[in-house]
């Protein structure tokens, strides 16, 4: 498959234990933030997305966390299983050609590890 | 079901050449994008379309030609004036706001030699 977390930072976590994923933004308009979840040779996969009028919200598994104040979000798996194991990117819409926030921008991604 | 197609999921060429890489999606979404990704990097932006007959660059659009003569497909040509073409390249769709999710294909891995 694609290596496309080769060296990315990696977070290694035990099997059964939760994650925290991080991730820093820059543009302090942003109105919106998405995680998605790449495996190996596919595509990236929508996790879980966020409006700026919230600070938290909830999905099967996963929270995300906003924190506006510092720019950071944050991507929490409980009960952190083998087929987590992936490249985790956050996404924030940013300005393109035409006009104010009309492409999205991925992080770096980092990938997660789950040791059996 | 729904989706989007790319294909082929691998692809050679030998330098010089230009390719087409095909993006085909069903969910009848108006915005499709094109991304690159490179081992250990996030990924750019090339080429994105919110619109029949219409397209912006991205952020590394050098090298790099599309068109979007039907809602449903977006294809990428990767020409010989592309530097390093070698590359993971991701097509994605979505429903053309921006607080809305992108849905990826599975991308095509050319490698030019």
């Amino acid at each position: 498959g694609e290596s496309v977390g080769l060296h990315l930072p990696t977070l290694s976590v035990q099997e059964g234990d939760n994650s925290i994923i991080n991730c820093a933004y820059s543009n302090s308009a942003s109105d919106y933030f998405i995680w998605y979840k790449q495996e190996s040779g596919k595509g990236p996969q929508f996790i879980i997305d966020i409006r700026s009028n919230m600070d938290k919200r909830q999905g099967q598994r996963v929270t995300v966390l906003l924190n506006k104040t510092v720019k950071h979000l944050s991507l929490q798996i409980a009960a952190t299983q083998p087929g987590d194991s992936a490249v985790y990117f956050c996404a924030e819409p940013t300005c393109g050609n035409t006009g104010a926030n009309s492409k999205l921008t991925f992080g770096k991604g980092i990938t997660l590890s789950v040791r059996p | 079901d729904g989706g989007i197609t790319q294909s082929p999921k691998y692809l050679f060429r030998k330098e010089g050449q230009n390719v087409t890489l095909s993006c085909e999606q069903n969910l009848n979404h108006d915005a499709m994008y094109w991304y690159r990704q490179d081992p250990g990097q996030g990924l750019r932006l090339i080429y994105y379309s919110q619109i029949v007959n219409d397209f912006q660059k991205g952020d590394i659009a050098e090298g790099y030609s599309v068109s979007r003569e039907k809602k449903e497909s977006f294809p990428l040509t990767v020409t010989s004036a592309q530097k390093n073409p070698t590359a993971f390249y991701l097509c994605a769709s979505s429903i053309g706001q921006l607080s809305s999710p992108l849905h990826f294909g599975n991308g095509t891995r050319l490698t030019v030699t």
